[in-house]
């Protein structure tokens, strides 16, 4: 079965550190990975997708097809990165995501 | 802008009734989506819809049933509410195509309590 795994449920860093939050992903083919992001009472959101290799307030992403990883990395946190992150890839052929369990990011001033 | 609204942002039902949720989105997608999201557990995906009065089940289909009658309008149906479909559930959609995935444009969510 295709899976995404985000090994920690909570990561707290003070603001102005650097931030990666992990995503690894089941072995299969090339697959289309994503970041969303879920703010405080906002709706869960796209942040970014690999295959546009952009960098979205800041965070990047890299695809490690070695390591079968797609962290999520920024170098330097706000207090306003503070937030839910769910990394997700696509399943095949029928437009589905499939979602990791989300790392919840707290960014201490 | 896409808009995914969806009926209530709060509901609470009681044990055995049969509850309704609705998602209605307004960017003519084919691709409608009802997932549950529980703390540690992330997103599971219910069921989703590809075209109007199609569905395919998702992950953790038991206890719920959907319906797609109109393009625009995707219903989530708990034929007798447990306390354990208890959670909060999202509504999304996208566009149909095949090989390069679109976004998901999600729904404000709708907080289901079964007491």
């Amino acid at each position: 079965a295709q899976r995404v795994t985000q090994p920690e449920k909570l990561l707290s860093v003070f603001k102005g550190a650097p931030v990666e939050l992990k995503c690894n992903y089941s072995y299969s083919g090339s697959p289309e990975l994503f970041w969303y992001v879920q703010y405080s009472r906002q709706r869960l959101q796209l942040l970014l997708r690999h295959i546009s290799r952009e960098s979205i307030k800041g965070f990047t992403a890299d695809l490690n097809k070695g390591e079968t990883s797609f962290h999520l990395k920024k170098p330097f946190a706000q207090e306003e990165d503070s937030a839910m992150y769910y990394c997700a890839r696509a399943g095949g052929a029928t437009n589905k995501l499939i979602f990791g369990t989300g790392t919840l990011l707290a960014v201490q001033p | 802008d896409v808009k995914v609204t969806q009926s209530s942002r709060y509901l609470v039902k009681r044990t055995g009734e049969k509850v309704f949720l609705e998602c209605v989105q307004d960017m003519d997608h084919e691709n409608m989506f009802w997932y549950r999201q529980d703390p540690g557990l992330g997103l599971r995906l219910i069921y989703f819809s590809y075209d109007v009065k199609m569905k395919e089940k998702g992950d953790i289909p038991e206890g719920y049933s959907v319906s797609r009658e109109k393009k625009e309008r995707f219903s989530l149906i708990l034929e007798s509410a447990s306390t354990n479909q208890t959670s909060m559930y999202l509504c999304a959609s996208s566009l149909q195509t095949s090989g390069y995935s679109y976004e998901q444009y999600f729904g404000p969510g709708t907080r289901l309590t079964v007491t």
